[in-house]
């Protein structure tokens, strides 16, 4: 079994300040890990993902986020947040790959000038 | 390239009809994947295809069917629409089982 929480709903941050959109997982093996964002009315876009490797992953647009296995979380982070970063956050989690994936609800992110 | 294209991008059905979302990319993508995205709920995984002539059930895969004859194309067949199959439909693809998926564009289905 498999599944992801989000769980913050909402997150507000003011421009220039760093951010956080937390997900936490459960999976049975090791876990692919994704990040996509969905601006209005578009599909999604990948941002970063951890199959292995370093805990520490970089993405697109300034994105990072930690693979932290003993806590079980993949929190998204940005040290300075962008107007333009406004957006829908999804993490999703496999143990079978990128192909078969759990989504979290969603956190809406807004970063306020 | 195109990427992944979706057709229509707007559907509105009545209860007991039905219809074929269409979906295909121009990347030879091996991997395909179906979702509805639901207020709340996130997205879902409908059906997915490792390839030409074979495919799998996701998490929702009730009232939908699927087939993957080339590796360019992946329709999903309602074959009787339910209000309950309101949502906005998205295909995603993607090279291989370790590489991030590209979606695309939705289709936003509404059955009355």
């Amino acid at each position: 079994a498999q599944s992801v929480a989000q769980p913050e709903d909402q997150v507000n941050v003011a421009e220039g300040n760093p951010l956080t959109v937390k997900c936490t997982y459960s999976v049975s093996g090791n876990p692919y890990l994704f990040w996509y964002v969905q601006y209005p009315n578009r599909g999604l876009q990948f941002l970063l993902k951890y199959i292995t490797g370093d805990n520490l992953v970089k993405g697109s647009y300034g994105f990072e986020a930690e693979f932290n296995k003993s806590q079980t979380s993949f929190h998204l982070k940005k040290p300075s947040a962008l107007v333009s970063d406004s957006a829908l956050y999804f993490c999703a989690v496999s143990y079978t790959g990128a192909n078969n994936l759990f989504f979290g609800t969603g956190t809406r992110l807004t970063v306020i000038p | 390239n195109a990427g992944v294209t979706q057709t229509p991008k707007f559907q509105v059905l009545k209860t007991g009809q039905s219809m074929t979302l269409q979906c295909a990319q121009d990347m030879n993508h091996e991997y395909m994947s179906w979702y509805r995205q639901d207020p709340g709920m996130g997205l879902r995984l409908i059906h997915y295809s490792v390839g030409a002539g074979i495919t799998d059930q996701g998490e929702v895969p009730n009232g939908y069917n699927v087939s993957r004859s080339t590796t360019e194309d992946f329709p999903l067949r309602l074959l009787s629409a339910a209000p309950s199959q309101t949502s906005v439909y998205f295909c995603a693809s993607s090279y291989s089982n370790n590489y991030e998926q590209y979606f695309g564009p939705g289709t936003r289905l509404t059955v009355t």
